[in-house]
């Protein structure tokens, strides 16, 4: 089956600590990208991929780390999670340009930072 | 920098009535996509349209590029169509609009 996975799920994590959401998809795809989404703002890019060991910033990449060592796997690291970090937090994947393929959500991961 | 803005942002209907969600965007574009969000969270792509329509089922989009504007329309609405319909947009880097958050009444 074609799915994006994410893990964890949860997160109920303390100011600093480091942490790790992964993302994995099994479809082949060139572009990864991670959005967060918050309540009155919606959906907002964070960082994108067009292929392996190519990233680039999205509109709100302050405090967050990725990297792409393998086409299937797209890690967002946050090295010093802060309070306003709290949100939900979704994987994506398409075939390039995005613009002309169908994206592919990972189901979201929840983290709040306290 | 493109914008992307939705309208409206909540709409409660009956169940039948037809549905209509605009999205309009401040630069050119070649596609734009539109998505929904159930109340579980997970998003699904409904449709991307570079020129003209689309339907699939009881929803169909429209987009005009030239006045850079697009909608989403659903005809004889049901309650399972209760979501939240975001529209987005970019070649690399996404934006997306703020979504509207569909009730429809049994």
């Amino acid at each position: 089956e074609a799915q994006v996975t994410q893990n964890p799920r949860y997160l109920i994590t303390v100011t600093g600590k480091k942490l790790t959401v992964t993302c994995s998809q099994n479809m082949n795809h060139e572009y990864m990208s991670w959005y967060r989404q918050d309540p009155g703002l919606g959906l907002r890019q964070i960082y994108y991929s067009m292929n392996v060991e190519v990233t680039d910033k999205g509109d709100v990449p302050e405090g967050y780390k990725v990297s792409r060592k393998e086409k299937r796997n797209f890690p967002l690291i946050l090295e010093s999670p802060s309070p306003n970090q709290t949100s939900l937090y979704f994987c994506a994947s398409s075939f390039i340009p995005p613009a002309s393929y169908e994206q592919y959500f990972g189901p979201g991961t929840r983290l709040t930072v306290t | 920098k493109n914008e992307v803005e939705q309208s409206p942002q909540n709409l409660t209907a009956q169940e039948g009535e037809f549905i209509t969600i605009n999205c309009s965007y401040s630069v050119g574009i070649s596609a734009l996509h539109w998505l929904q969000q159930h109340p579980g969270g997970g998003i699904v792509s409904l449709f991307m349209l570079s020129s003209g329509k689309k339907k699939h089922g009881r929803l169909i989009a429209t987009i005009n590029i030239q006045e850079k504007h697009s909608s989403l329309h659903i005809t004889a609405s049901h309650p399972r169509d209760s979501a939240v319909y975001i529209c987005a947009v970019g070649d690399d880097k996404i934006i997306f609009g703020k979504g509207t958050r569909l009730h429809i009444l049994p």
